[in-house]
């Protein structure tokens, strides 16, 4: 069965330089959930998008934004990273929002920053 | 914002013994919980949720059981393998959100062979 994609698997970026994160979500799954986890920490709650629409927002830094395409696919852009910023992304996606719709991982970017 | 922290409990078991990993909750609006098994450099894998208005449900080799009065979740898994090393995540959710998880401070199980 098809899963979440995310592209770039492993990223390495300087301080103060802009990423680009992508996220594919399953078929027919029209909600996309991106969260950050630093190591050895629980995921966190970034930003999600139903219907391409901004469903609902975390602690997402205004130096991060994000869009859900008309394909369903969306990006998360990074702008001044900071070496805080070290973690990794992950995507999910589901059918729908709402309870019982569960959420799908993808495998993740390895965000560094150097 | 939830707890985090760089040292993960972890729990060590043996090939074969039943695990039981536990999770606190702190918000009472929450009506639906998942757990989530994590294998080192890979997203986190749905093993089971349950709803509030139950008190256990069962799948296969696994069990949650959820107190509402206390605000407490666990997951057993029974005949543990070396396969169930991972950690693991509970999350909660409101109804009224979108969807959005909040996830507990994952637990590390070891299982020896």
């Amino acid at each position: 069965a098809a899963g979440v994609i995310q592209s770039p698997r492993h990223l390495i970026k300087e301080k103060r330089e802009t990423a680009t994160l992508k996220c594919y979500p399953i078929p027919r799954h029209d909600t996309v959930y991106w969260y950050q986890q630093g190591p050895g920490q629980d995921p966190q709650f970034l930003i999600s998008f139903y219907e391409k629409m901004q469903s609902d927002k975390g602690s997402i830094p205004d130096r991060f934004s994000a869009q859900q395409f008309s394909d369903y696919h969306s990006e998360l852009n990074m702008s001044s990273l900071e070496l805080g910023d070290s973690a990794l992304y992950f995507c999910a996606s589901s059918l729908r929002p709402g309870e019982g719709h569960e959420q799908y991982f993808g495998p993740g970017t390895r965000l560094t920053v150097t | 914002g939830e707890s985090v922290g760089l040292h993960l409990p972890t729990l060590s078991v043996q090939e074969g013994d039943n695990s039981i990993i536990n999770c606190a909750y702190s918000n009472s609006a929450s009506d639906y919980f998942i757990w989530y098994k994590q294998e080192s450099g890979k997203g986190p894998q749905f093993i089971i949720d349950i709803r509030s208005n139950m008190d256990k449900r069962q799948g296969q080799r696994v069990t949650v059981l959820l107190n509402k009065t206390v605000k407490h979740l666990s997951l057993q898994i029974a005949a543990t393998q070396p396969g169930d090393s991972a950690v693991y995540f509970c999350a909660e959710n409101t109804h009224t959100g979108f969807q959005k998880l909040v996830f507990g401070t994952g637990t590390r199980l070891l299982v020896s062979p």
